[in-house]
């Protein structure tokens, strides 16, 4: 079955410090993946998307995400943290069959200040 | 871009009756609208895919006759969650995506809480 592992539940980090949210992909190809970010109680906002072109992807608000095929990764980085980043991350693929999104189990941010 | 407008945002409803949640495209046409069930705490969950003027997919564990799905046209999907319980209290959230270059599309969510 398709999927994506978030390996961190949580991650806590200092305002000002960089972030690293992990995810990983199972995949015999190269899958569509995405990233998202949820506040409390509200819908999904795309963070950024990897469509198998550039493997370093920009997102907004200063996240970027590198896919490595031969890790099958797909992290998500920010230089420095803001307290607004605060949230719940999930990384997503694509099931090229049904065009759904399939979810990772998310990890929730906390920003230190 | 493109904006899908979910209501109700906030719904509590008491156990038996049922609740009907909107998804409405728009500046676009959603071709396909995706259904998602999120509980507290865990990650959203597929539980149908429907396409405009179809009959709606349901994801293995999903009660159809429970979860009334229409897509009747591509800018508007509803889902009706029937005789509703408790256990049904969850976080609703849609999902269009256009034929054309929008790509997934969320909408902002229906907190559902039967008592």
């Amino acid at each position: 079955a398709q999927s994506v592992t978030q390996l961190d539940s949580h991650v806590s980090v200092s305002e000002g410090t960089p972030v690293l949210l992990r995810c990983n992909y199972s995949s015999s190809y190269s899958p569509s993946l995405f990233w998202y970010v949820q506040h409390p109680n509200k819908g999904l906002q795309l963070l950024l998307k990897y469509t198998s072109a550039a493997t370093l992807v920009k997102g907004i608000n200063g996240f970027e995400a590198e896919f490595k095929k031969s890790e099958t990764s797909f992290h998500l980085t920010k230089p420095s943290a803001h307290m607004s980043d605060a949230a719940e991350y999930f990384c997503a693929r694509m099931d090229t069959g049904r065009r759904a999104l399939t979810f990772g189990s998310g990890t929730r941010l906390q920003v230190q200040p | 871009g493109a904006v899908v407008s979910q209501h109700p945002s906030r719904v509590i409803c008491k156990s038996g009756t049922s609740v009907k949640i909107e998804c409405r495209s728009l500046d676009f046409q959603a071709t396909t609208m995706f259904w998602y069930r999120q509980f507290p705490k865990q990650s959203l969950m597929l539980m149908a895919t429907s396409n405009e003027g179809s009959k709606a997919t349901y994801e293995q564990g999903v009660e159809k006759d429970k979860f009334l799905i229409n897509h009747a046209s591509l800018t508007l999907s509803t889902l009706t969650v029937t005789s509703a319980h408790p256990e049904d209290s969850s976080f609703y959230i849609c999902s269009a995506l256009s034929d054309y270059s929008y790509g997934y599309t969320f909408g902002s969510g229906t907190r559902l809480t039967v008592v």
